[in-house]
């Protein structure tokens, strides 16, 4: 079945302690991106990768790394999490970027 | 600035048409209109998109009208699964390179009343 996961779904942490939230399609899909969704805010792309090697920032990359290693994976890594980074979070996947994404189930992270 | 523009709720009769308007009156040439929804938590569902010509698929029909500036969904026999979200996106390549990221907004939640 063609999907995109992301584990964990639930994740409660403290501040600072380094965590990563991995996410993985199973589509060949070129263009893979992460969003953060916030009451009244919407979703809000934080980063984006076009093709292996290559990432890029979104509108809201601030406290987060990513990598592309390989073209299945693109994890999302917050080095020094803080309350402010508690939020839905979303990857998604799409051939070349313009056409249909994918979205996964959704990671939940509370950082307190 | 938000690019889109849509009505915060909608109702709907179960088994007649949903039809979502939408604002997009500074769109630019380039910039292809997107619609998605989502359903409470789940991660947004594609619908459908185009650049200025109607469009229709399995879920939906897109109407944009001849100057861009506005757009309608059209679920034509709504269920109550049809409950959610919907978003209207307008998206294009950012201009260094790579597809601008799909911007959600606040979206239209549409309630289809059995």
């Amino acid at each position: 079945e063609a999907q995109v996961t992301q584990n964990p779904r639930y994740l409660i942490t403290v501040t600072g302690k380094k965590l990563t939230v991995t996410c993985s399609q199973n589509m060949n899909h070129e263009y893979m991106s992460w969003y953060r969704q916030d009451p009244g805010l919407g979703l809000r792309q934080i980063y984006y990768s076009m093709n292996v090697e290559v990432t890029d920032k979104g509108d809201v990359p601030e406290g987060y790394k990513v990598s592309r290693k390989e073209k299945r994976n693109f994890p999302l890594i917050l080095e020094s999490p803080s309350p402010n980074q508690t939020s839905l979070y979303f990857c998604a996947s799409s051939p070349y970027g313009l056409d249909e994404q994918y979205f996964g189930p959704g990671t939940r992270l509370t950082v307190t | 600035d938000a690019k889109t523009t849509q009505p915060p709720s909608m109702d709907c009769a179960e088994g007649r048409a949903a039809n979502l308007p939408c604002n997009h009156s500074t769109i630019s040439g380039n910039e292809y209109v997107y619609w998605y929804r989502q359903i409470h938590s789940q991660g947004p569902q594609y619908i459908i998109h185009g650049l200025k010509n109607n469009e229709t698929n399995e879920m939906a029909s897109l109407i944009i009208t001849e100057d861009r500036k506005s757009s309608t969904l059209i679920l034509p026999h709504a269920t109550l699964r049809d409950t959610a979200v919907y978003y209207c996106i307008v998206s294009s390549w950012r201009s260094g390179g790579g597809a601008d990221g799909l911007t959600f907004g606040k979206g239209t939640h549409l309630i289809i009343q059995p």
